[in-house]
């Protein structure tokens, strides 16, 4: 079974600054990994993926995550942060070989602080 | 291209009455999907079409939710009788790879947020 744990439903941080918002996954078999986007009265935007290429992954934006199977994370990060940036982000899985849907976390809001 | 459109983008309704619910995919998307987030909980798969046919209905929660899409084009989800539990925000997305389309990510719509009192 999937899950995605997001730690922190709220994240606040001051323009400039860096962003890490954070995503644990548990899965019995290798997984995808996502994280969404979503601005204030839009869809969900993907923001990147990782499909076990490369484990650093970057995305638009300027933010990028990493894949450490040790710790079962895929991080976002951002090093600096942007007033632009404010909105809810989701952290998904989808199963390797046989996903078809995604299996999503609880969201994280982040707010920039000027 | 336009992307995925849902309509309504707001809908309050009574408990009891019916309520249906428009996803309009990319044209030539043949995969089809609804999603769910209720207030506060992670986004829920509820299920996926190929062309007209569902190839995955597993996340429906019950038999009061009822999926169509004729014409393997826009697709209708509706509710009936609603109940407070249904609200919430429904997603559709729509993907047009075949073979594992989850694994390249979709194109998700704004949602609908769907109020019941």
């Amino acid at each position: 079974a999937q899950s995605v744990t997001q730690l922190g439903s709220h994240v606040s941080v001051s323009e400039g600054a860096l962003v890490l918002l954070r995503c644990n996954y548990s899965s019995s078999v290798p997984p995808y990994l996502f994280w969404y986007v979503q601005y204030p009265n839009q869809g969900l935007q993907l923001l990147l993926k990782y499909t076990s290429a490369a484990t650093l992954v970057k995305g638009i934006n300027g933010f990028e995550a990493e894949f450490k199977k040790s710790e079962t994370s895929f991080h976002l990060t951002k090093p600096s942060a942007h007033m632009s940036d404010a909105a809810e982000y989701f952290c998904a899985v989808s199963e390797m070989n046989t996903g078809n849907q995604f299996y999503f976390g609880t969201g994280t809001s982040l707010t920039v602080i000027p | 291209e336009a992307g995925v459109t849902q309509f309504p983008s707001h809908s309050v309704i009574e408990k009891g009455q019916t309520v249906t619910l428009r996803c309009d995919p990319i044209s030539g998307h043949d995969n089809l999907y609804w999603y769910r987030r209720v207030m506060g909980k992670e986004i829920k798969f509820l299920l996926h079409f190929v062309k007209e046919s569902k190839q995955d209905e597993s996340g429906m929660p019950n038999n009061r939710f009822l999926a169509e899409r004729t014409g393997g084009t826009y697709s209708t989800l509706k509710v009936q009788p609603a109940e407070l539990e249904d609200s919430g925000v429904y997603f559709c997305a729509s993907s047009s790879l075949h073979g594992k389309p989850a694994n390249y990510g979709y194109t998700f719509g704004s949602g609908t947020r769907l109020t019941v009192v």
